[in-house]
């Protein structure tokens, strides 16, 4: 019964390659997000859905793109990865955008590119 | 620039109350101050919210002066279980609108 799952927890790959990760919430919120925290445990929002449709896109490559087939889905799709690309990526949901919602995170993707 | 600001570590032993602060400036009028903890290896998780004053609930208390730039998480009789990292989280106003900002969290060490 997990609320916020995410798939694959691990990933290696080589600069590049171009992958994927995916996030699914059972929680019936209808905003997802996708955070990158970097070494120094710095979390930045990357992007936001509310009901299929962006609201937050914030300042990241073109390489990395998000998708969401419904509400309970928002991947990420990123492209020809870099080295500063390894990060963790979390994947949260809320019922609302703002603050003032509780997020619930998933348990993470260690991304690391060689 | 816009952003949250939080100490980076603190240490603590066990028994003792620990306050940590988040200021942040531009606030958003409407919108709430969340404080969320994190463990190696996991995901944030929510420990407390509120608007202004003071909230308190079975684990901490969050305290938040009239004017609203800064909020403190009280965190009482700490354990060796509370290491952990702590992040504020708010919705704060810019020239681009709104937008989510996490602080860069607080890395909290209780010794036995």
């Amino acid at each position: 019964d997990t609320a916020v799952s995410q798939t694959p927890k691990y990933l290696v790959t080589q600069m590049g390659n171009d992958k994927s990760i995916k996030c699914e919430q059972n929680l019936g919120h209808d905003t997802m997000y996708w955070y990158k925290q970097d070494s120094k445990k710095f979390l930045k929002i990357m992007f936001s859905y509310n009901n299929k449709e962006l609201i937050i896109n914030e300042t990241v490559p073109n390489r990395f793109s998000p998708k969401s087939p419904d509400k309970a889905h928002l991947n990420l799709h990123i492209n020809s990865l870099e080295l500063g690309d390894s990060a963790v990526y979390f994947c949260a949901s809320s019922h609302s955008g703002s603050a003032a919602y509780e997020q619930y995170f998933g348990p993470g993707t260690r991304l690391t590119v060689t | 620039l816009a952003k949250t600001t939080q100490p980076i570590s603190m240490d603590s032993y066990e028994g003792q109350e620990v306050n940590i602060t988040c200021s942040h400036n531009n606030i958003a009028t409407n919108d709430y101050i969340t404080w969320y903890q994190q463990f190696p290896s996991q995901g944030p998780r929510f420990i407390i919210q509120g608007y202004k004053t003071k909230v308190t609930n079975e684990v901490a208390s969050l305290f938040i002066p009239a004017d609203r730039k800064s909020s403190t998480l009280s965190l009482p009789r700490v354990s060796l279980s509370d290491t952990a990292v702590y992040y504020c989280l708010v919705n704060l106003v810019g020239n681009q609108g709104g937008k989510l900002i996490f602080g860069q969290g607080t890395e909290l060490s209780v010794k036995p």
